[in-house]
This record gives structure tokens, C-alpha cells and sequence, in this order.
């Protein structure tokens, strides 16, 4: 069955450090998420993307995080200089579907720990 | 406002017995779809039910039912028959719209479910 995969599985890193984080998605499906989940906490939506370009991004997702679709398979995240409240675990989604009707499907999430 | 709502931050059932947990939502759009994810202790999000905000019956799913009473904006999902696996986290979910937007999924705060053996 296929499935999204993200690496590294858990990244430990100092604060002011730069980290990328990497997710293949389902290979047919178009639209890309990443979201976050503080330890304990509620998932939380970071940006999507669809068409190489973002669709939409919440107040989380600042100035020091961006996103790139850089070869048509991968989908990064970096996270230019780390805090350390952006310790949490990423999860990357992805649709094949942009309606209501589909589900997202997650990868494994990277555990990011930021000392 | 929160748009999902979990109320029962954790949740004992026994064994083989069923047991519901609560999720309403807040959306003024009238095209809406609800999902239940279960996350276990190794943290992959793991999609369970779907239901349409236009669907007429309430969407099941193995030992998984959705009851969906929309006018009461709620969207509980059921396990019956509830076995020591199903000890995990479990959110509900809302994505707005009905236009290929590629809407997120907003998720509500989670259940925590333990199954006594």
C-alpha cells in the first residue's frame, strides 16, 4: 500500500541551528501539508501546498520556515534557525483529493529536539 | 472559537465493550468533511472514518461508526467491541469547502482511549 515517508525519524539539534526535514508523498496525489504536535498537545496545521506554491499557511508558520517541492517527488520543510519551542513532532500529509471528501494521509512524523 | 471540539480529554471502556467518544465542530460552511484519526504510542496518524456533510447515513467502518447528528453539529465516532489495540489517541477532524482548495484538516484536541483487559 502506498504510503508517505518522512526523514530523519528524530533529529536532535542545537538552538539557532538550521534543520530540513523530508517527506516523500503518495506519488499521485497533489496536495501537501505539513503540521506539528507539541509533545502531549493537539495537532497542529503549519502550511499547505499545492501547484508549487503555497495554498495557505497558519500564524505558526513564520518567517523562519519555508517550504519546497524541489524534484517533484520530495517535499522539505526548513526550519532556518531553531528555537527551542520548535521541538515537536512533524508530520508530513498528503490528498489526493483537495475537496472535503479526502482524507490526508501522514507520514510517520520526524521527532525534531532542539537543545 | 474552537472549530473542533473534544470534551473527554481520556477515556477507560472494558474489553469487548463499546464505547463513544464525543467530537462536536463549529463551521459556517455548508460543505464539510469529519474524520476520526487514531494515533497510538508510536505516534503514526492513522485514518479511521470519513463522513460527508451531506451524507445521508452515518458513515461505519468495520467496528467504526460515525454518529452524526448535524443539526446538533456533532460527530461521535463509536468502537464496539473495543480490544486492548484500540488503547490510543484519537482526534477528530473537520476540512471545509467543497472546491478543490486543498483545505487543511483542523484538528480537535484529542481523546486519550484506554481498554482495560
Amino acid at each position: 500500500e502506498p504510503e508517505v515517508t518522512q526523514t530523519p525519524s528524530h533529529q536532535v539539534t542545537q538552538m539557532g541551528q538550521e534543520v530540513i526535514l523530508r517527506c516523500v508523498p503518495i506519488s499521485n496525489h497533489l496536495y501537501f501539508y505539513w503540521y506539528r504536535q507539541i509533545l502531549g498537545q493537539k495537532v497542529e496545521f503549519l502550511v499547505s501546498f499545492y501547484n508549487n506554491e503555497i495554498s495557505e499557511k497558519s500564524e505558526i508558520f513564520d518567517d523562519q520556515f519555508s517550504v519546497e517541492r524541489p524534484d517533484g517527488s520530495n517535499f522539505t520543510l526548513k526550519i532556518r534557525s531553531t528555537k527551542l519551542e520548535d521541538s515537536a513532532m512533524y508530520f508530513c500529509a498528503s490528498s489526493e483529493q483537495g475537496d472535503n471528501t479526502g482524507e490526508l494521509f501522514f507520514g510517520e512524523g520526524s521527532r525534531l529536539t532542539v537543545l | 472559537a474552537q472549530k473542533i471540539t473534544q470534551t473527554q480529554p481520556g477515556m477507560f471502556v472494558q474489553e469487548k465493550e463499546a464505547v463513544t467518544l464525543d467530537c462536536t465542530y463549529d463551521t459556517s460552511d455548508p460543505s464539510y468533511g469529519l474524520f476520526w484519526y487514531k494515533q497510538p504510542s508510536s505516534g503514526e496518524m492513522i485514518f479511521l472514518i470519513y463522513q460527508g456533510s451531506y451524507d445521508q447515513q452515518n458513515a461505519t467502518e468495520g467496528r467504526y461508526s460515525l454518529n452524526f447528528q448535524k443539526a446538533r453539529k456533532s460527530a461521535n465516532l463509536v468502537i464496539s467491541a473495543s480490544q486492548l489495540g484500540d488503547s490510543a489517541m484519537y482526534f477528530c477532524a473537520m476540512r471545509e469547502g467543497i472546491y478543490n482548495q486543498g483545505g487543511k484538516l483542523i484538528f480537535g484536541q484529542g481523546t486519550e482511549l484506554s481498554v482495560k483487559p
